[in-house]
């Protein structure tokens, strides 16, 4: 099946910080979707991407579909506690049906 | 409100016991899906169901199996055969067709299997 490399694995975030991920895909992708998943709940969707080059916010979180359409980004600007979970980029290859591919996730914890 | 519920939120099982996770949805979606996750891991497809009677077999169907009798439940059964149980199921729904992407998840069950 289709493979989504998603970085970085886990990171560490201090309140007020600026965070980036991304996930890569080594085929072409016509959707990129981002998730958050909270300990012991369901993935959340956060932002659907959906043509080359789309920048999309919600709120303190904005991602982009990568002009390659091989990947996508996610930041989220000036974090807060509750920012704190796993998130997960999922894409859609161009023959896939409506079936997604989803990444292994990227996990924010709060510094010490 | 619209959303899927998915029960129990815990579940524990025997060995060698099959066992039925629920999930229902009220989003008058067309397509179902079953993942599972395991710690630390991404979402792995289990099944998926586009229509009402028809449903197909995802990544790690062995050892599972479900039903769509109706449109708005997909139960998911755990066999037997099912070496490694143990795992977060969840369950999503979406709208159907190519241009529909975008997926809707419930809650979770955890299941222990011991």
């Amino acid at each position: 099946g289709q493979q989504l490399n998603q970085s970085p694995q886990s990171m560490f975030i201090q309140e007020g910080e600026d965070v980036s991920m991304n996930c890569t895909s080594s085929s072409i992708f016509n959707t990129w979707l981002w998730y958050k998943q909270d300990p012991g709940e369901g993935p959340v969707l956060l932002i659907a991407l959906y043509k080359a080059g789309e920048l999309t916010s919600n709120g303190r979180l904005t991602a982009q579909f990568g002009i390659t359409r091989k990947d996508s980004f996610l930041n989220i600007s000036a974090s807060i506690p509750s920012d704190v979970g796993i998130y997960f980029c999922a894409g859609r290859y161009y023959n896939a049906g409506n079936m997604l591919t989803f990444g292994g996730g990227t996990r924010l914890m709060v510094k010490p | 409100d619209g959303g899927i519920t998915q029960s129990p939120k815990y579940l524990f099982r025997k060995e060698g016991q099959n066992v039925t996770l629920s999930c229902e949805q009220n989003l008058n979606h067309d397509a179902m899906y079953w993942y599972r996750q395991d710690p630390g891991q991404g979402l792995r497809l289990i099944y998926y169901s586009q229509i009402v009677n028809d449903f197909q077999k995802g990544d790690i169907a062995e050892g599972y199996s479900v039903s769509r009798e109706k449109k708005e439940s997909f139960p998911l059964t755990v066999t037997s055969a099912q070496k490694n149980p143990t795992a977060f199921y969840l369950c999503a729904s979406s709208i159907a067709g190519t241009g529909a992407n975008e997926q809707y998840f419930g809650p979770g069950t955890r299941l222990t299997v011991t």
